[in-house]
């Protein structure tokens, strides 16, 4: 049982285009929604998170965007470089498990100069 | 500098033979994590820590046991490992409070079982 789906396994970009990941949750009350990507050999990292009290939050090249009513997490990239090659994934958060992750399955980002 | 400190990074170990992972951190969270992660899914988590207060994923198998003997340190031991426990294993911290606060990774120890 899934709550987390991340459908697409991997995306092919060229450098300086947009790169758009997308994330699907099945539960409504998921609270906090975030971004991690990885990189081979290493932990995830955090990248961007959004509150389900927001559609949008924006960090530099990297926006999220929410969309309650549809269940659906995206991560938009832009402009895209080759050092955002890595493993993305969306993790969602709630509120009262005591900052229990629940994460998507991951998405290959390769950025091609 | 790192923070979250794994060690080893690859550990091989024989189908049955009792295994010992070890995560450090400098951070000083009272929150640390172990996650499993097998190959293209995503990380699952086994249990955490909050202070000396342990908590059990429901579905985390018997096998899989925790020890946390200080703040700063957060042992993974496998009792006997099967062919199906051969994962990534992540530790991760965090800082405890705010119930959105980052957590943070290690690098990941890779145990392969033979």
């Amino acid at each position: 049982d899934q709550q987390v789906k991340q459908n697409s396994p991997s995306l092919s970009v060229q450098e300086g285009r947009i790169s758009i990941l997308n994330c699907d949750y099945t539960n409504s009350m998921f609270d906090y929604f975030l971004w991690y990507k990885k990189y081979p050999a290493e932990g995830p990292t955090f990248l961007i998170s959004i509150s389900s009290i927001k559609d949008k939050n924006e960090d530099g090249r990297f926006t999220v965007f929410l969309n309650k009513s549809a269940k659906h997490l995206s991560l938009h990239i832009v402009p895209s470089q080759p050092g955002d090659s890595a493993v993305y994934f969306c993790a969602v958060l709630k509120g009262n498990a005591g900052n229990m992750l629940t994460f998507g399955g991951g998405t290959r980002l390769m950025v091609k100069p | 500098d790192a923070m979250v400190i794994q060690n080893p990074r690859y550990q091989v170990t024989q189908f049955g033979k009792p295994v010992t992972l070890s995560c450090s951190q400098t951070l000083n969270h009272n929150v640390m994590y172990w996650y499993q992660q097998k190959s293209s899914q995503a990380p699952k988590l086994l249990f955490h820590y909050y202070d000396k207060d342990f908590n059990n994923e429901a579905d985390t198998p018997d096998n899989f046991q925790s020890r946390r003997p200080n703040t700063s340190f957060c042992f993974l031991d496998i009792r006997s490992p099967g062919l199906g426990d051969a994962a990534m294993y992540l530790c991760a911290t965090r800082r405890g409070g705010g119930v959105t606060d980052t957590q943070y990774f290690g690098p990941g120890t890779r145990l392969t079982v033979l």
